[in-house]
């Protein structure tokens, strides 16, 4: 089944202590990107990458970094997380940019 | 001003009725996508327009370059219809994905 996988799901962490959240597509896409979505601000773009090993900042990359070292994989870190991270993340991938895109279920994180 | 524009933020409709949801856009744009997002917070591509109208069961999306302005439909609306809908443009210029804020439709049946 063509998917795009996110995990964890879920996450409650605490300031500081660096976590990787995972996302991988089975597609053979070119094409991935993280998003964050907050209340009253919408989706917003954290980071894009348009294969591997290039890679670009969105709209609200500070305190992310993310990596691209196998088509399928575009995992985002956050090295030092703050209570200003707590959102919901998607990862999104597709065939190239201005394609449609397939989207991950979210992963919901709370930095406390 | 947002670089994208929706309306209505929230739409309330009788099971039946025919549904429009407004995107306007102020940037150049390779295309603009209609996404979908249930409750459960999963999200969906309806759409990916760069010209004309397209359909796909109860559901048209149009859009006009010239005027910068997209249209989804709803034909005959029902409940599970009810979702959150988002308009969101590729950049003409920059790689970049940007999003409309939604709009928030429930039908009633």
């Amino acid at each position: 089944e063509a998917q795009v996988t996110q995990n964890p799901r879920y996450l409650i962490t605490v300031t500081g202590k660096k976590l990787t959240v995972t996302c991988s597509q089975n597609m053979n896409h070119e094409y991935m990107s993280w998003y964050r979505q907050d209340p009253g601000l919408g989706l917003r773009q954290i980071y894009y990458s348009m294969n591997v090993e290039v890679t670009d900042k969105g709209d609200v990359p500070e305190g992310y970094k993310v990596s691209r070292k196998e088509k399928r994989n575009f995992p985002l870190i956050l090295e030092s997380p703050s209570p200003n991270q707590t959102s919901l993340y998607f990862c999104a991938s597709s065939f190239g940019q201005g394609l449609t895109q397939y989207f991950g279920p979210g992963t919901r994180l709370l930095v406390l | 001003k947002n670089e994208v524009e929706q309306s209505p933020q929230n739409l309330t409709a009788q099971e039946g009725e025919f549904i429009t949801i407004n995107c306007s856009y102020s940037v150049g744009i390779s295309a603009l996508h209609w996404l979908q997002q249930h409750p459960g917070g999963g999200i969906v591509s309806l759409f990916m327009l760069s010209s004309g109208k397209k359909k796909h069961g109860r559901l048209i999306a149009t859009i006009n370059i010239q005027e910068k302005h997209s249209s989804l439909h709803i034909t005959a609306s029902h409940p599970r219809d009810s979702a959150v809908y988002i308009c969101a443009v590729d950049m003409e210029y920059g790689n970049k994905l940007v999003f409309g804020a939604g709009t928030i439709l429930r039908v009633k049946s």
